[in-house]
């Protein structure tokens, strides 16, 4: 069964220090993975995606890929209050659906 | 990125009584749009993928007699809930890829959150 495993958290950081929010995957085969950012009440919005071993930037965020260690993480730097809100780590295989982990939630203290 | 609207964000029913909740791209067509159910603190769940012109496949443990999946065009997919009961108040929401999106990503819609007495 094909599982992602979050720490639900929450994650409390203070505004301006760097967030880090760890994922992992037991899917081997996984080859695309997901971070979406959930306010409480609303629907998931997708942050940005990675498919290639290694560090992608985009803005203040970064998602970072280890298909050996079969983890993947977002950093956020320069953390926001406005950041605060449950994240949720997506993979899939292929062109088949997402299989999303239970979130962690990111408390960012003014 | 696609936009998917649906409708309606809120609902209150009464026990036995079924709600339609719509789900809408509004700038590409999406020939297989996904439903998740969500209840508090809790992940999403797929319930079900539905496939334009076709019958819904429904994940295991979903009742497909009771969660009715219609996907009559390439912009519309509607989920009915008949004869809700307290235990279906959850945060219903609906998904699609956006075309062309070969990484796989999902758009959401804003979610319907159904509260039945």
């Amino acid at each position: 069964q094909k599982e992602v495993e979050q720490n639900s958290g929450p994650l409390s950081v203070p505004e301006g220090a760097i967030a880090s929010l760890n994922c992992t995957y037991s899917d081997r085969g996984s080859q695309s993975f997901f971070w979406y950012r959930q306010y409480s009440g609303k629907s998931p919005e997708l942050i940005m995606f990675i498919y290639s071993n290694g560090d992608k930037e985009d803005g203040r965020f970064t998602a970072q890929l280890n298909k050996a260690s079969q983890y993947v993480s977002l950093l956020i730097r320069d953390s926001q209050p406005s950041d605060s809100a449950t994240y949720l780590c997506a993979v899939n295989r292929g062109y088949s659906t997402l299989t999303f982990g239970k979130g962690t939630m990111l408390l960012v203290s003014p | 990125g696609a936009v998917v609207s649906q409708h309606p964000s809120w609902v209150i029913c009464k026990s036995g009584t079924s709600v339609k909740i719509e789900c809408r791209s509004l700038d590409f067509q999406a020939t297989t749009m996904f439903w998740y159910r969500q209840f508090p603190k809790q992940s999403l769940m797929l319930m079900a993928t539905s496939n334009e012109g076709s019958k819904a496949t429904y994940e295991q443990g979903v009742e497909k007699d009771k969660f009715l999946i219609n996907h009559a065009s390439l912009t519309l997919s509607t989920l009915t809930v008949t004869s809700a009961h307290p235990e279906d108040s959850s945060f219903y929401i609906c998904s699609a890829r956006g075309q062309g999106a070969a990484s796989g990503e999902l758009f959401f819609g804003e979610g319907s959150r159904l509260t039945v007495l």
